[in-house]
This record gives C-alpha cells, structure tokens and sequence, in this order.
C-alpha cells in the first residue's frame, strides 16, 4: 500500500497567517492526489484536486502544487472558517489511502 | 444538485452482516466518467477507503477486505448497496458513500476523485 505522510499533525496559527501542509507517498503518484477540508461531525469536502486544481467554489485562498511524492497545500491568509482537519488522499493506485491528517487551530 | 444518502443499521452484533444502502440523486451511475465509492472513518482516525463502483460496471475493493466485502447496484432505484460480513468491533466507524468524477483527458481509476460526500452514518459494532 502508498503510505501518506502528512506534516505538521496540528498546528495553530493566527487569521491572515499563511498556513503550508505538506504531504509525501511513499512511492510516486504522479498528480493523483486530492486534498480535503473535514469540520468536526462532518464529511469530507474536496478542496483540490489533480493535486493544484481548485474545487469550484473553494476559496482561491486555497492552493495545491506538487507531483511524484512531494505535495503541499498553501492556505495564503488563514480565516476563523479554516478551523478544520485537513487530509490528502492518493487515488494513483488501489487501496487509495489518505493522509493521517492536519488539525489547524486558530491562534 | 448532486446528493448521497447512506442508511441502514446504526447498530449491529459482532459476526452479523452490515447493509448499507447508498441513495443517490442528480446523476447516472451509467453516465461515462461517473464512480460511487464507499469510505469509512473510525473516531478521530483518517478516512479510509472501502470500495469503489465504476460506471462501466468495473469494481474495486479494499484488498485487506475483499473476502468480505460485496458492492451491488440498482440503476432504477439510484442505489448502491454495500455488504460487509462478520462485523466485528474494530469495524466500529461512521460509513459514507460518496460521487466520484473522472478528471478530463485521463483513463483510468487513478482519474477519479471524490467529489460529493454523503453526510455518514454511524455504524457501531457490539454485543
């Protein structure tokens, strides 16, 4: 299986701070990755895809780059909303497998 | 306005079998380039990903629980349907179903993405 490997597990930053989490497979991928943003008691909601494709009607705050292995999605100016857990997920090859996660809190 | 909608049993006893239902609404499961898929997420754990339910009738599933795991569709109910075996206490996870899409210009399962969720349901597995 490509395991996922997010950094940072959690941090907390301050509304308008520029906010980078990173994610690495363990082997390439190609572009074949999907970030999501998750609030507590909710389902997933798909911000990037393609791995720097914006969702429509995601916020242009949000931006994703990367191929292979290496991937980041940059939040430019963090806003009280942001408050949520963040997950990339592979879709290159079966099983896809998700990121353990980022939770942002707000300073 | 695309929706999904899992129901079924939010409590079973160990060794049962679990059967969800996956109601869809605003698309075709026959429409090129169209996929549900099945995910699960344990209390404060990462998703994780179950199976998957191609437009072309092609299927996917978790090779950890492909002996007892089984995807069905009805096209005239816009319904997927997921069955697991011999629930056990570690299967204990909110379950979604969820739309995905097939990027442009791409072939292949790696093409898809989940787009639209389902809103979960809570499956809790004890005796």
């Amino acid at each position: 299986d490509i395991q996922m490997t997010q950094s940072p597990s959690s941090l907390s930053a301050y509304v308008g701070d520029r906010v980078i989490i990173t994610c690495r497979a363990s082997q390439g991928i190609r572009n074949d990755l999907t970030w999501y943003q998750q609030k507590p008691g909710k389902a997933p909601n798909r911000l990037i895809y393609a791995a720097s494709s914006l969702q429509s009607g995601v916020p242009s705050r949000f931006s994703g780059s990367g191929s292979g292995t290496d991937f980041t999605l940059t939040i430019s100016s963090l806003q009280p909303e942001d408050f949520a857990t963040y997950f990339c997920q592979q879709h290159n090859s079966y099983p896809w497998t998700f990121g353990q996660g980022t939770k942002v809190e707000i300073k | 306005q695309i929706t999904l909608k899992e129901s079924g049993p939010t409590l079973v006893r160990p060794t049962q079998t679990l059967t969800l239902t996956c109601t869809f609404s605003g698309f075709s499961l026959r429409s090129d380039g169209v996929a549900v898929g099945w995910i699960r997420q344990s209390p404060r754990k990462a998703p994780e990903w179950l199976a998957i339910f191609y437009w072309d009738e092609d299927k996917s599933y978790r090779a950890s629980l492909r002996s007892r795991l089984t995807m069905t569709k009805d096209t005239s109910k816009s319904q997927v349907v997921l069955s697991m075996t011999n629930m056990d206490p570690v299967d204990t996870a909110t379950y979604y179903c969820a739309h995905a899409t097939r990027r442009r210009n791409c072939r292949g399962g790696r093409c898809y993405s989940f787009d639209y969720w389902g809103q979960g349901i809570l499956v809790t597995v004890s005796s």
